[in-house]
């Protein structure tokens, strides 16, 4: 089974300030046939559903501010938010969709300092 | 559009089989690569993907849950429907169905983009 481990497990930001996320994967989410990273990243808040922010590692979705922005290759990937807005905060998970298990990261939660 | 919204109980006793709803819109089992899946997520714990269906009648189940999971849908009413036999406390949390992403330029899956509200199930005697 693959392993999703993030970190930190959770992480206090300035308004406007940056914000960066760790995912590290046990094996590798690239996938051979259209050399792409299946990893995503999502935004939950309380009360709320996932929702979805970056899809094959880095793809922003439909929506979402550019102030998101996902990278990283193989096994080791983040999540940047650049300046962070009252309104980002929240828990945010990376999940693997190479494997049948699709696994979720354990999550980051993201305070304002 | 797509929107998706659970429906089922909320409350469970021990050993019962536990049936959840899924009705969706916006979209259609008739089209290739649509794939509708259910997600719990125990309270303060990480999402955990439960099942998945596809258009083609494809079904996937979480390994450790197989024998107790059961997905399927109705393409008339566009529903899916997940049943979990013998529930236990452990099995409380939240029940989400979602819509997964299908990337036509490669023929290849991708991640739950919409999501339902999702549905509070509680497990206890």
């Amino acid at each position: 089974d693959i392993v999703m481990t993030q970190s930190p497990d959770s992480l206090a930001v300035s308004l406007g300030e940056r914000a960066t996320i760790k995912c590290k994967s046990s094996q590798s989410l690239l996938y051979d046939s259209d050399n792409k990273n299946y990893l995503a990243w999502y935004q939950q808040k309380p009360g709320q559903p996932p929702r979805l922010l970056i899809y094959r590692a880095f793809t922003r979705e439909s929506g979402v501010p550019d102030r998101f922005s996902g990278s990283g290759f193989g096994t080791d990937f983040t999540l940047t938010i650049s300046r962070l807005q009252a309104e980002d905060v929240a828990v945010y998970y990376c999940q693997e969709y190479y494997s049948t298990l699709r696994t979720f990261g354990g999550g980051t939660k993201v305070e304002i300092k | 559009q797509i929107t998706l919204k659970e429906s089922g109980p909320t409350l469970v006793k021990p050993t019962q089989t536990l049936t959840l709803t899924c009705t969706f819109s916006g979209f259609s089992f008739s089209t290739t690569g649509v794939g509708v899946g259910w997600i719990r997520q125990p309270p303060g714990k990480a999402p955990e993907w439960l099942a998945l269906i596809y258009w083609d009648d494809d079904e996937r189940y979480r390994p450790s849950l197989k024998s107790r999971l059961t997905i399927t849908k109705d393409t008339s009413k566009n529903q899916v429907a997940l049943t979990m036999t013998n529930m236990t406390p452990a099995d409380t949390g939240t029940y989400y169905c979602a819509h997964r992403q299908y990337h036509a330029d490669s023929g290849t899956g991708g991640a739950f983009d919409i999501w339902g509200q999702g549905t509070v199930v509680t497990v206890s005697s």
